[in-house]
């Protein structure tokens, strides 16, 4: 059974500051895996997709790895603001025929002016 | 582009009784899963449709049932309603089937069971 573990789980900084979030999971035979942020109250927003075989992904100040054998990914966000203040999850798709999309429980990420 | 559009946005049902969820995928998508949130569990996985067929069924008992119609809109129900059922429900359309796809959430609806 696919587990997710985001640490940590709550992150608070000043702004400006340069920071990684971390996501492991215990089944490397992944599809692909998604970051994605939320808002208080709101629904999910996708940040980056990377499939199993590449290794990295960026969008503008954001940067997401991935390393399928041992089971990591992060997600680095560069000169945050405090805009970036959000949950952050990350979610990876496994289980063969029968997939699912199992997600973490989440970074709250803080980012003070 | 309109965005993924989920309704009602806020409910509240009493034990015993059933909800019917609305979620309306972007244009062109033909791909609606459905996720559950709850502060313990975090986001679990319910179900995915994709061209009205039902294509992967997450860990949910029989109470928990849905269908998409030829528009790719799709519906969640949940009969019999439990305590524990009280949890913001949320929809993802994606133009691919399955594991290829990128998700694409709406705002979810809010449910809470007295």
């Amino acid at each position: 059974k696919q587990e997710v573990t985001q640490i940590p789980a709550a992150l608070s900084v000043p702004e400006g500051e340069n920071l990684v979030l971390n996501c492991s999971f215990t089944d490397s035979a992944i599809y692909n895996l998604q970051w994605f942020r939320q808002d208080p109250g709101k629904g999910l927003t996708s940040l980056l997709l990377i499939q199993s075989s590449q290794r990295e992904q960026t969008s503008g100040r954001l940067n997401a790895s991935l390393d399928k054998s041992s089971g990591r990914s992060t997600l680095y966000i560069a000169a945050s603001q405090p805009g970036d203040s959000a949950t952050y999850l990350c979610a990876v798709y496994s289980g063969g025929s029968n997939y699912k999309l199992t997600f973490g429980k989440g970074t709250l990420l803080t980012v003070n002016p | 582009k309109a965005g993924v559009t989920q309704t009602p946005r806020y409910l509240i049902k009493t034990r015993g009784q059933q909800v019917t969820l609305s979620c309306s995928p972007i244009s062109g998508h033909r791909s609606v899963s459905w996720y559950q949130q709850t502060p313990g569990q975090g986001l679990q996985f319910l179900f995915e449709y994709f061209s009205e067929t039902q294509r992967n069924k997450g860990n949910f008992p029989g109470r928990f049932s849905g269908r998409q119609f030829s528009n790719s809109r799709s519906e969640m129900n949940v009969s019999t309603l439990e305590l524990g059922d009280s949890a913001l429900y949320l929809c993802a359309s994606s133009p691919r089937s399955g594991v290829a796809g990128e998700l694409f959430f709406g705002e979810g609806s809010r449910l809470t069971v007295l």
